[in-house]
């Protein structure tokens, strides 16, 4: 089965820049989308199909998507955006919907 | 808006069943993919199967093949997800979740796309 792996935790201090990765075999070739989950609470999309926003999730949020790793990026971070961060595939040999691990992130 | 509103908290035996329902209000049901996806304590997020009502077939994790039923009824827009033989390790929150893009949307559905409705969760205990 397809395995995504992610860092288990990142670290920023307000204001920089984090980058989350999440990494599978030849996943370039997939759409790749990052959720957000804070505690106590349902996972909320911030990136869709590589690099695509949902509405409402603000431009800091990005994403890209080549060779064997797909990436989050989050400029300008902010305290708000300290929580869990999950990237998701669709695995088209299984027909099966894959996650990754989660990654937490701590703004310092 | 659509909103995916699931049942409330439910405590079991190891050996029983459960039955989960998620109801969709707002929008239009039968032609989004619902999935079902957990959360133990303190892990990850782990997709168990999903289901399209109008298609009415359902697609399972290997990891949950034979254990679990995802079915829906169209006409009250509601999905359900039973698990069955549960174990303790079988506690977990447990979300329903929308495929962005219906089967009649214009730029096309397509089994990729992201998850971009969730339900507020369900938490099923099991303990003796």
């Amino acid at each position: 089965s397809y395995v995504l792996t992610q860092p288990p935790s990142v670290s920023v201090a307000p204001g920089k820049t984090a980058r989350i990765t999440c990494g599978g075999n030849n996943i370039g070739s997939k759409s790749v989308h990052w959720y957000q989950q804070k505690p106590g609470q349902a996972p909320v999309l911030v990136v869709y199909d590589d690099s695509d926003r949902p509405s409402g999730i603000p431009e800091r949020f990005s994403g890209s998507n080549s060779g064997n790793t797909a990436t989050l990026t989050i400029s300008r971070v902010e305290a708000g955006d300290e929580a869990d961060y999950y990237c998701q595939v669709w695995d088209s040999s299984s027909d099966h919907r894959v996650f990754g691990g989660g990654t937490k992130l701590t703004v310092l | 808006q659509v909103q995916l509103v699931q049942s409330g908290a439910e405590v079991k035996k190891p050996g029983s069943s459960v039955k989960v329902s998620c109801k969709a209000s707002g929008g239009t049901f039968s032609s989004y993919a619902i999935s079902w996806v957990r959360q133990a304590p303190g892990q990850g997020l782990e997709w168990m199967g999903g289901i399209i009502p109008i298609f009415g077939t359902a697609n399972y994790a290997q990891k949950f093949q034979g254990r679990v039923t995802i079915t829906a009824d169209e006409s009250t827009s509601t999905a359900y997800m039973e698990l069955s033989s549960l174990r303790s390790e079988d506690t977990a929150v447990y979300y329903c979740a929308r495929g962005r893009r219906s089967l009649y949307d214009s730029s096309g559905y397509s089994a990729r796309d992201a998850f971009d409705i969730w339900g507020q969760g369900t938490m099923v205990t099991v303990s003796s």
